[in-house]
């Protein structure tokens, strides 16, 4: 049974950075890409970006680009999500999500997802 | 960025209720339009992809639920409503990214 479980909540503070952890099991790691998406408290899903777990490739969103790191470690099966300078409307819950698609490289639909992690940025 | 807008934002239905929702693209997006249920406090979970493929490896989505369309209009229909169908719906476009998404629709039984 494909399983993603994501890393516990946190509260950060403005200004500082969060890495939120994905682990995976149940499927070959290296064979689908990641995705990650957050969701605010009463808004709509917001897709942040993607990392080709085959060559560590990854695109994100124009919107995060600059203070968003997706990487991966293929020993441990797990990707991450770095978010930096925090402010309070970064405070949602994100979300990562496997690829639909064996070896896809145009982005596909997400199944399944994580269990989410609530990320607090408050001061 | 493409923009996708869903409609109603919220319906009240009966139980055995044909249930439609609506999502519009504004450009084309070819079929590249995956639908998802979220129930409060979980993850969503992919209902049917590519506008009108049911999922079934990870989430064995009952044949109540279809998709259709393509270009910019897409609908997901529940052909008879069922009290688990509580929850809101997403349409997501994977055309171009970013891969966005629909405001939703919240779905309640009556």
């Amino acid at each position: 049974q494909v399983q993603l479980v994501q890393s516990g909540a946190e509260v950060k503070t403005p200004g500082a950075s969060v890495k939120i952890s994905c682990k995976t099991s149940g499927y070959t790691f290296t064979n689908y890409a990641i995705h990650w998406v957050r969701q605010a408290p009463g808004q709509r899903l917001e897709w942040m970006g993607w990392i080709n777990a085959a060559n560590g490739g990854t695109r994100s969103s124009q919107k995060f680009q600059g203070r968003v790191t997706i990487t991966m470690d293929t020993s441990a099966n797990t990707a991450y999500m770095e978010l930096s300078s925090l402010r309070s409307e970064d405070t949602a819950v994100y979300f990562c999500a496997k690829d639909g698609v064996l070896a896809g490289t145009r982005g596909n639909w997400f199944d399944p997802w994580g269990q989410g992690t609530l990320v607090t940025v408050s001061s | 960025d493409i923009q996708m807008t869903q409609s109603p934002s919220s319906l009240s239905a009966s139980v055995g209720d044909r249930v439609t929702i609506t999502c519009r693209a504004s450009q084309s997006i070819g079929s590249y339009l995956n639908w998802y249920q979220q129930k409060p406090g979980k993850a969503p979970k992919v209902l049917i992809y590519l506008a009108s493929v049911a999922s079934s490896v990870q989430s064995g989505v009952p044949p109540r639920f279809s998709g259709g369309g393509s270009g910019t209009d897409f609908t997901l229909t529940i052909s008879s409503l069922q009290p688990e169908d509580s929850a809101t719906y997403y349409c997501q476009q994977n055309s171009s990214p970013p891969f966005t998404f629909g405001g939703g629709t919240k779905v309640e039984i009556k």
